[in-house]
Order: C-alpha cells, then structure tokens, then sequence
C-alpha cells in the first residue's frame, strides 16, 4: 500500500494567515492526488484533484501543488469557515489511502 | 445535483454482518461514468477506502478487508450496498457512501454510524 504521510498533524493560525499543509507518498503517485476539506460531524468535501486542479465552487485562495511524493496544500487569508481537518488522498494505486490529516484550528 | 445516503442498522452483534445501502438521487447509478464507493471513519480518526463499484458490478475491494466484505449494486433502485461480515469492535465507525470519478471523490453521503457491540 502507499503511505501518505501530512505534516504537521495540527496547526493553529489567525484569520487572515497564509497556512501550507505538506503530504508525502511513500512512492511516485505522479500527480494523483486529491484534497478534502472536513468538518465535524460532516463529511469530507473535495478542495482540489489532480495535485492542482480547483474542484469548481471552491474559493481561489485554495491552491494545490506538487508530483510525484511531494505535496502542498496552501490557503491564502485564512477565513473563519476554513478551520477544519485536511486530508490528502492518493487515486494513483488501490487501495487509494488518505493522509492522517492536519487539524487547522484558530489561534 | 448528486445526493447520496446511506441507511442501515447502526448497531450491530459482533461476529454478525454489517449491511448498509446508499440510496443515489439527482444522477442515475446506470448513467456510468462514476464509481460508486464506500468509505469508512473510526471515531477520531483518519478516512479507510473500504471499496468501489461499477454500475456493470465489477468491484474493487481494499485488500485489508477483501475477505469479509462484498459491494453490490440494483440499479433498479439506484442503490448500492455494502456488506462487512464477521465484525469486531474494531469495525466501528461512520460509514459514508460516495460517488468517484476515476481520481476523485466528488460527493459524499452525510454519513452514518456503525456501533458495533453486543
């Protein structure tokens, strides 16, 4: 199976802060993998696919990039509803494995 | 606008069965396209992809559970289902029901908990 480790596993961050969050695969996945937003007691939601691609509806200051093992998830001017769990997914391989995740709370 | 949810007993023996459906509105199971997929939360935990189905019935199964779990399909009904057998506390979680593309997963029913306990 392929490993996909995030880091930090929490964060703490103002309104208005620029946040990175960092996902490793434990191999090449070229660049497929996803991001997903959850919040508690809901169901995750798609931010982006594909490393960098925007899933429509979400807003701009999401953005994703990197290949192969290495991978970012940046959010520009933190907005109170962006407070939440992220995790990273890899769709290269079955069993498509998720990231542990990255607790993003209010400082 | 593609919804999904789940239903089933929330409570269930351990060494017994699990068995949930997902109900599909807003798009036809039969369109194809998509896989139709179920994955599973422990109680403050990461996400487990647990399988996917085609409307045709092929299946993908996570090999950590292959043994105990079948996904089925009745596009009739535009339902899919999931059966776990022999459960253990360890098979408690929230179970989500999910339509993927072939990279991603673009929506998600809202979930439903599995205790399972005697």
């Amino acid at each position: 199976d392929i490993q996909m480790t995030q880091s930090p596993s929490s964060l703490s961050a103002s309104v208005g802060d620029r946040v990175t969050i960092s996902c490793r695969a434990s191999q090449s996945i070229s660049s497929y993998l996803n991001w997903y937003q959850q919040k508690p007691g809901k169901a995750p939601n798609l931010l982006i696919y594909a490393a960098s691609t925007l899933q429509s509806g979400i807003p701009s200051r999401f953005s994703g990039s990197g290949s192969e093992t290495d991978f970012t998830l940046t959010i520009n001017s933190l907005q109170p509803e962006d407070f939440a769990t992220y995790y990273c997914q890899q769709s290269y391989s079955s069993p498509y494995t998720f990231g542990q995740g990255t607790k993003l709370d209010i400082k | 606008q593609v919804q999904l949810q789940e239903s089933g007993p929330g409570l269930v023996k351990p060494s017994q069965a699990l068995s949930l459906t997902c109900t599909v509105s807003g798009g036809s199971i039969s369109s194809g396209g998509y896989y139709w997929s179920w994955i599973r939360q422990h109680p403050g935990k990461g996400l487990e992809w647990i399988g996917n189905i085609y409307y045709s019935g092929t299946t993908f199964y996570n090999p950590s559970l292959k043994s105990r779990i079948a996904i089925s399909v009745d596009t009739s009904k535009n339902q899919f289902s999931l059966r776990l057998t022999s459960v253990t506390a360890a098979d408690t979680a929230v179970y989500y029901c999910a339509r993927a593309m072939t990279t991603m997963i673009d929506y998600w029913g809202q979930g439903t908990l599995v205790t399972v306990s005697s």
